[in-house]
């Protein structure tokens, strides 16, 4: 079954102190893996994309690691900021069809606190 | 400004009346998509439309129908609405759909069915 399981559910840190978000999936044919943050009562915003050959992607404070041989991908936040709080979601596109499709992992959500 | 647009953002409606979800985007995109997140929170595609021609449609009750009069709009209308479709419908769009484009989502709709 093509799953995406994300660990911690949430998560609690004070600004400034490093955070890492952990992504399981067991989606095939994998094509690539997406990182995306989601602020309460708006649309995911992608944050990383990572093919195949990639394993590792910045974007800012933001670092994705991706192993495609253990399936596990890493988004890793660095000195957070108050806005960092949202929910972090792990999407992996399996290519059928021709097309690409994304499954949604269920989101990690973190609260940075002053 | 660029982006994704859908309306309403809030629908309350009754059980057994039809509604209709507006989406349109400025991107000159190519696929557009509706997604249902449920409050497990996790995102489900729903359909995809490829320059206004169908190519991914999920198992979804026949009640819903999505348009696209052209590869801007994408519509969803519910038939005979269920307490089961309260969620909030996410539309999005991406350059194209057959290689790793990033997506641009919509602000989402909060459908609460009485």
């Amino acid at each position: 079954k093509n799953q995406v399981e994300q660990s911690p559910q949430s998560l609690i840190i004070l600004e400034g102190k490093n955070c890492t978000l952990q992504c399981n999936y067991t989606v095939s044919p994998f094509s690539n893996l997406r990182w995306y943050k989601q602020d309460t009562g708006r649309g995911p915003v992608s944050l990383t994309i990572m093919t195949f050959s990639e394993n590792t992607k910045s974007n800012g404070r933001y670092t994705a690691t991706l192993d495609a041989d253990t399936k596990q991908s890493s988004l890793h936040i660095t000195a957070s900021q108050l806005s960092d709080s949202a929910s972090y979601i792990c999407v992996v596109s399996q290519f059928s069809g021709g097309y690409n499709k994304l499954i949604f992992g269920a989101g990690t959500r973190l609260a940075v606190h002053p | 400004d660029t982006a994704v647009s859908q309306t309403p953002k809030y629908l309350v409606t009754q059980m057994g009346n039809d509604k209709s979800i507006k989406c349109e985007q400025n991107l000159g995109h190519d696929t557009m998509y509706w997604y249902k997140q449920d409050s497990k929170k996790f995102l489900k595609i729903m359909f995809s439309y490829n320059n206004k021609e169908l190519i991914i449609n999920e198992t979804v009750p026949n009640r819903f129908s999505p348009k696209s009069p052209d590869k801007a709009h994408l519509n969803l209308h519910i038939n005979s609405l269920e307490l089961g479709d309260s969620a909030v419908y996410f539309c999005a769009s991406s350059q194209g759909a057959g290689v790793p484009y990033g997506y641009t989502f919509g602000s989402g709709t909060r459908l609460t069915v009485v």
